[in-house]
């Protein structure tokens, strides 16, 4: 059974540019979440995709956004993009996302905003 | 406001002894909680989980001990391995949001040493 898939995993922008994450999540997995690894700030969430809609939104400004498609495959987006951007951005898939289940992650796009 | 927190950023053990990685948490609403181990570069990897309604999963070489009192959970590696080397991160949920949204610590980077 193939894992989380990320792509790309590494990126390098510019100030100002936006940038498409994408997110590939586990067979059968409906539930997609993205987070935000930095130093200074650890392992912070970003929001979630169930069926499509958001379900869930972390305190990010709204220059990040994503979306969901049919086969649960999820993109995130950010525009304008600022030097603080520069981070580990991870994806998760689960079964549904609720109670009591577990979120398996990909490997991670790193971003370098210059 | 953290609301989970590993309080030690290190820690280092011998090979063959006991590794035991510490998790306190603040919101009495978190029901789920998961342990996940990191190498650089990588996606966090699901270790571990247990439920409010437990004080105790096991895995192998793995332990989890949870102590709702005292909002305290523990990850117990016995015998600690050199593979075991990596950035261990504690994690909790809260309701029906569970694998939705993970509230992450900051993690404690654990060493064993040969």
């Amino acid at each position: 059974k193939a894992g989380v898939t990320q792509t790309p995993r590494y990126l390098i922008k510019t100030r100002g540019q936006q940038v498409t994450l994408s997110c590939s999540p586990i067979s059968g997995h409906r539930s997609v979440s993205w987070y935000q690894q930095t130093p200074g700030q650890g392992l912070q969430f970003l929001f979630e995709y169930f069926s499509e809609t958001q379900r869930n939104k972390g305190n990010f400004p709204g220059r990040f956004s994503g979306r969901q498609f049919s086969n649960s495959r999820s993109e995130m987006n950010v525009s304008t993009l600022e030097l603080g951007d520069s981070a580990l951005y991870l994806c998760a898939s689960s079964l549904r996302g609720g109670m009591n289940t577990e979120a398996f992650f990909g490997q991670g796009t790193r971003l370098t905003v210059v | 406001d953290q609301q989970v927190k590993q309080n030690s950023p290190s820690l280092s053990v011998q090979e063959g002894r006991i590794s035991i990685l510490n998790c306190d948490y603040t919101n009495s609403m978190f029901d789920y909680f998961l342990w996940y181990k990191k190498y650089p570069a990588e996606g966090p990897t699901f270790l571990i989980s247990i439920s409010s309604i437990k004080d105790k999963n096991e895995d192998g070489r793995f332990t989890v001990f949870l102590n709702k009192s005292a909002k305290h959970l523990s990850l117990h590696i016995v015998p600690s391995q050199p593979g075991d080397s990596a950035v261990y991160f504690c994690a909790a949920s809260a309701g029906v949001e569970g694998a939705q949204k993970l509230v992450f610590g900051q993690g404690t980077r654990l060493t064993i040493n040969p």
